[in-house]
């Protein structure tokens, strides 16, 4: 069975910019998480998606938002980068609606200048 | 006070040895505890993950947890340079959640 990806695996943007990365989870697995992680902070959840609805958010601000298709793929999207941005972006996948295991992509390495 | 707290490390062992790592808790209505290996520039691999007290095995791996004293540790036997990495203990802090939280890891370094 494939692993979950995501795309696109690096971007550089600059300040001001927005940018859309996207999260295809293993088949058959419903609900996907967004996570930062960066040196300083470790790993942060951002939201996770079940069945089209945003069920968590996390401690982010408003220029973090996300949404996830009918095919459970998912994608979030970032506004008004900000240099404080720059991290890699993980999206996990699960079956269960119930804090079961969850499986990460290889994550999205972005860069802001 | 974190929520989730590991030691930062890095912790050394020989090879062959056991590797030891722990993990506490603040939440106590936590419900599932994962352990995550991430090797440097990759992404996060579960490698093991427990619900009850007690015991669980697979292969040289051992996760420990003790819910009365909120924590949860990471055995692994016969440890090889492949052990080499950071690991990364998350907790899911709140029923029906998919949120994880996660301790900011630690580096193990198996020597030759």
């Amino acid at each position: 069975k494939a692993g979950v990806t995501q795309t696109p695996r690096y971007l550089i943007k600059t300040r001001g910019q927005q940018v859309t990365l996207s999260c295809s989870p293993i088949s058959g697995h419903r609900s996907v998480s967004w996570y930062q992680q960066t040196p300083g902070q470790g790993l942060q959840f951002l939201f996770e998606y079940f069945s089209e609805t945003q069920r968590n958010k996390g401690n982010f601000p408003g220029r973090f938002s996300g949404r996830q298709f009918s095919n459970s793929r998912s994608e979030m999207n970032v506004s008004t980068l900000e240099l404080g941005d720059s991290a890699l972006y993980l999206c996990a996948s699960s079956v269960s609606s119930s804090g079961g295991e969850q499986y990460f992509g290889p994550g999205t390495r972005l860069t802001v200048t | 006070q974190k929520e989730v707290e590991q030691n930062s490390g890095p912790l050394s062992v020989p090879e062959g040895a056991i590797a030891s790592l722990n993990c506490t808790y603040s939440d106590r209505g936590s419900q599932s505890f994962f352990w995550y290996r991430q090797y440097s520039g990759k992404s996060p691999e579960l490698i093991m993950f427990i619900y009850s007290n007690g015991d669980k095995e697979d292969g040289r791996f051992t996760a420990q947890l003790n819910k009365a004293s909120q924590y949860v540790s990471l055995l692994i036997r016969d440890s090889q340079p492949s052990d080499s990495a950071t690991y990364l203990c998350a907790v899911n802090t709140d029923t029906g959640r998919r949120a994880l939280t996660f301790g900011s890891g630690t580096r193990l370094q198996v020597q030759p």
